[in-house]
């Protein structure tokens, strides 16, 4: 049981430039997120999924795509990055949205935009 | 839209001794879950304590325990016995219903020797 995994752990990239930050988790969990972490800021939701199929926004979206084809995995797509993309990004996962249960969070990917 | 505030931007404490963080919440809900999570430098997040908003119980676990206070909006989280491996920041988060958590802007903790 490897909970959630995030792939790579850093990235740089140059303005402009397209990525995908591949998250996956095996512990069968409906509700997957994306968090981007800047200093001072906490934590804040960029994309949600309840189900492989059904994606949501959350607090700052712009600039990024997901889609969730599996249960499994939630990739989180940068179209065009830009030097305010600079983050550590976190995928988390959690069982279903009705029960109290905790998120679990990946070891995070730190993501340099130049 | 629920806010998560975190007043200490940065607070150090004696090993052995006790220390208390501070969150203040807003929300106009009734129903809700709220949650402290550990950031070690190696950039984790690991959950330290959760508490469920209908319960008046307050949470604890081990050398953790939180102060809820509903009605004031006020979730502080105390250490006791205060450990070097304490070191971290420390996010207060709010949950509601459907499981989106908001975070604060953290506290770093600093336990000294």
């Amino acid at each position: 049981n490897a909970g959630v995994t995030q792939t790579p752990k850093f990235q740089v990239l140059k303005t402009g430039q397209s990525m995908t930050l591949q998250c996956a988790q095996d512990m069968n969990h409906e509700y997957m997120s994306w968090y981007r972490q800047d200093p001072g800021m906490g934590l804040r939701l960029i994309h949600y999924s309840v189900g492989a199929g059904i994606t949501d926004q959350g607090e700052v979206p712009n600039g990024y795509n997901v889609s969730r084809s599996t249960t499994e995995d939630f990739p989180l797509r940068l179209l065009s990055a830009a030097p305010s993309q600079t983050s550590v990004y976190f995928c988390a996962s959690s069982s279903s949205p009705q029960t109290p249960r905790e998120q679990y969070f990946g070891p995070g990917t730190r993501l340099t935009v130049t | 839209a629920q806010t998560v505030t975190q007043s200490q931007p940065e607070m150090s404490v004696q090993e052995a001794e006790t220390v208390t963080l501070s969150c203040t919440y807003d929300t106009s809900e009734s129903n809700y879950y709220l949650f402290w999570y550990k950031q070690p430098p190696s950039r984790q997040m690991i959950l330290v304590i959760r508490q469920e908003a209908y319960k008046q119980q307050n949470a604890t676990e081990n050398r953790f325990s939180v102060n809820f206070q509903k009605a004031a909006k006020s979730f502080s989280l105390k250490i006791s016995d205060s450990q070097l491996g304490d070191t971290a920041m420390y996010f207060c988060a709010f949950r509601d219903y459907g499981n989106k958590l908001v975070f604060g802007a953290g506290t770093i903790l600093r336990v000294k020797s």
